[in-house]
């Protein structure tokens, strides 16, 4: 299994109250993602980060921000938290920016805004 | 803009049965194609890919075949089993206008897959 953690595994927080997840990987892979997974929405991507410093905004950023200040660390902030935001967030790696290369895929962490 | 659509589910099989799963895709441009698998409590891992038209992509007795004509991309396999229950997901990446895709998906919604004995 590629070695990506992710942290914490489940979190229930208050509305309005800011959240940061983390995603940890150990492959040295360039590329990083963070989906959300929502029933009937399959998954979409949130932000992603193509080098240290370096990202942009995918599908669903609205709400969201990301940094990465090292090459194994992406972490996904919900400045404030809405119930909108309740979901399960995947963190994904790839090493490779060409269409035709897999992606793995960390176990995600569930988060409940109450 | 890239779109996937998937057969409508649950689906729900006798051990052994044959399996369809229906993917159809809308993208700019020239699209890699992957099935990922999710078993419970898990993340996704890939199944199958194919990257251009007429590949066939296979793995574990799935196999799915890019069909460009048709814009599909349907998940098969022949007799399934009870460990095959899980969630499958078609998923798309394209390039953009300077030839970089980023490695970024676009899924479709899922289809939940149950095997009985």
């Amino acid at each position: 299994d590629a070695g990506i953690t992710q942290s914490p595994r489940h979190k229930v927080t208050e509305t309005g109250t800011p959240v940061t997840l983390r995603c940890h990987q150990t492959e040295n892979h360039r590329y990083m993602y963070w989906y959300r997974q929502d029933p009937g929405h399959g998954l979409r991507l949130i932000h992603y980060s193509y080098g240290v410093k370096d990202t942009d905004k995918g599908e669903v950023s609205d709400g969201y921000s990301v940094s990465r200040s090292k090459t194994e660390d992406f972490l996904l902030t919900l400045e404030s938290a809405t119930s909108s935001q309740t979901s399960v967030y995947f963190c994904a790696i790839s090493d490779v920016g060409s269409g035709n290369t897999e992606a793995f895929f960390g176990q995600g962490t569930r988060l409940t805004v109450v | 803009g890239n779109s996937v659509t998937q057969m409508e589910g649950p689906v729900t099989l006798s051990e052994e049965a044959f399996l369809t799963i229906n993917c159809t895709y809308t993208a700019t441009g020239y699209p890699s194609l992957f099935w990922y698998v999710q078993y419970p409590g898990e993340g996704l891992q890939l199944l199958l890919k194919a990257t251009k038209a007429d590949d066939k992509g296979s793995n574990k007795g799935f196999e799915a075949t890019y069909r460009k004509e048709t814009t599909s991309f349907h998940l098969e396999k022949g007799s399934v089993q009870v460990s095959d229950s899980a969630v499958y997901f078609c998923a798309l990446s394209v390039g953009d206008a300077g030839g970089t895709s980023y490695g970024k998906l676009t899924f479709g919604q899922g289809t939940i897959l149950t095997v009985h004995p």
